[in-house]
């Protein structure tokens, strides 16, 4: 089955500065790519996503970039605030949705 | 509120028993799968079900199992249970194009 890897595992930003979470796949046949957010007890959430015939989405503070020929995918958040601290997961869609492990961000005021 | 509903939300329970995680989906989607989430860990795939067939399987152990029913519910079974098995469990849900899954609440499995 697809492979997703995620990186990275942790990150900690300042209040405004930019975050960023790469992610790559295995399965070049993946046409379809979410960020989930969890917050702590929480269920995760989508985000963002973006399809394999895109190369770029953008939504308020937070974009995603896709690579297809590398085959990783980014999550891009500008003016980070107290609230974007959660745990984050990448996804990629072949048949099923298989997951990265999450980069748990911190985002310090 | 995702319109995916779990039951039970904590289940508390002993080694070798056994248990039934219960998972309705949003109102019209056919698509249900199910997740393990443990402690600070990312969520391992288990198995996925489309309009009452297993379309799927990840890193599902032969102690579980799972069905959806003609009214597109979904049982997950975990059978002889360990303490690695305990973790949160979740459902998700989505629609004819199997993409934007809606989670549900999660059931918090403790196997003590």
């Amino acid at each position: 089955g697809e492979n997703v890897e995620q990186h990275p595992s942790t990150l900690s930003v300042q209040e405004g500065d930019s975050a960023v979470i790469k992610c790559t796949y295995s399965d070049s046949a993946s046409n379809y790519f979410p960020w989930y957010k969890q917050e702590l007890g929480k269920r995760p959430q989508l985000i963002i996503d973006i399809r394999s015939n895109v190369g770029e989405k953008k939504d308020q503070r937070i974009a995603v970039t896709l690579n297809k020929t590398a085959k990783h995918f980014s999550l891009h958040i500008t003016e980070t605030q107290p609230e974007d601290s959660a745990v984050y997961f990448c996804a990629a869609r072949v048949n099923d949705m298989r997951f990265g492990a999450g980069t748990r961000l911190t985002v310090k005021p | 509120d995702s319109g995916v509903t779990q039951t039970p939300k904590h289940l508390i329970t002993a080694t070798g028993q056994r248990v039934t995680l219960r998972c309705s989906p949003r109102s019209g989607d056919l698509s249900v799968y199910w997740y393990q989430q443990s402690l600070d860990q990312g969520l391992q795939f288990l198995i996925q079900y489309y309009n009452g067939e297993e379309r799927a399987k990840g890193n599902i152990l032969e102690r579980f199992s799972a069905q959806q029913f003609p009214d597109l519910h979904s049982e997950l079974n975990l059978s002889s249970l360990e303490l690695g098995d305990s973790a949160l469990y979740f459902c998700a849900s989505s629609g004819r194009q199997g993409e934007k899954l809606f989670f549900g609440s999660g059931t918090q499995l403790s196997v003590l």
